[in-house]
């Protein structure tokens, strides 16, 4: 069964930027019936879309957040990425990695989360 | 603000019937599959209903969801300690090209 795994820094200083990566095991992220996603949860709120690719390349953001975040794939390690550029203390959050379904968007897997703090 | 609305809570006693409401436009629900999300405390997000009324394989039939023109609903019968979490609907946003969430559902059973 397919499986994510996110993995970055768990601490970033303010103004930096913040870079992390989810791993697809056992299962192809070339796969055109599906799409990949990063969503995120602040401390004790909902959740937020943040941005999602296709295996094309093509990519759709988050209209409030897009100018910051860049997502990315690497389809030889079977890996996509999410950078976020001048993070301040509202990008904390725990971000997930997901997989969407094309056509349907529905996420059928998810990432266990990561929790990013940013402090100096 | 989020683009679909939900109540923040919700209770009921054990053993009992809970519905929980998604709201939202023609951009969004009116024209797009919706699914939902059972998230316990502490734990990733997991995909409960999609495409409006379908359950995953090992979701038990006591989840239920339907879509009325721009609302969708989930149900949940039989009530069990086990099912307090935070439930959140989704869908696609065909004018903001984006997926949306809504604010999430705190369930309590009482």
């Amino acid at each position: 069964q397919l499986q994510l795994q996110e993995s970055g820094p768990g601490l970033v200083k303010p103004l930096e930027t913040l870079s992390l990566t989810c791993t697809v095991s056992s299962g192809s992220i070339s796969s055109t019936n599906y799409y990949w996603v990063w969503i995120r949860q602040p401390p004790g709120k909902g959740l937020e879309w943040i941005g999602c690719i296709f295996s094309s390349g093509t990519t759709f953001y988050n209209p409030s957040l897009r100018s910051r975040f860049t997502i990315s794939v690497d389809p030889s390690r079977n890996q996509f990425s999410l950078e976020v550029t001048s993070v301040t203390a509202a990008d904390m959050a725990v971000y997930y990695c997901a997989r969407g379904k094309s056509g349907i968007d529905d996420f059928d897997v998810w990432g266990q989360g990561t929790m990013v703090t940013v402090s100096s | 603000q989020s683009v679909l609305t939900q109540p923040p809570s919700v209770s009921a006693a054990p053993g009992q019937k809970v519905t929980i409401s998604c709201s939202g436009s023609s951009s969004n629900i009116g024209n797009k599959y919706v699914s939902w999300y059972q998230q316990l405390p502490g734990t990733a997000p997991k995909l409960l209903i999609y495409e409006n009324d379908k359950r995953p394989s090992g979701i038990p039939d006591r989840f239920s969801g339907s879509k009325s023109g721009t609302s969708a609903t989930l149900g949940i019968t039989g009530l069990r300690t086990g099912d307090e979490a935070d439930y959140y609907c989704g869908t696609w946003d065909t004018s903001l090209h984006t997926g949306v969430f809504g604010g999430g559902t705190k369930l309590t059973v009482l």
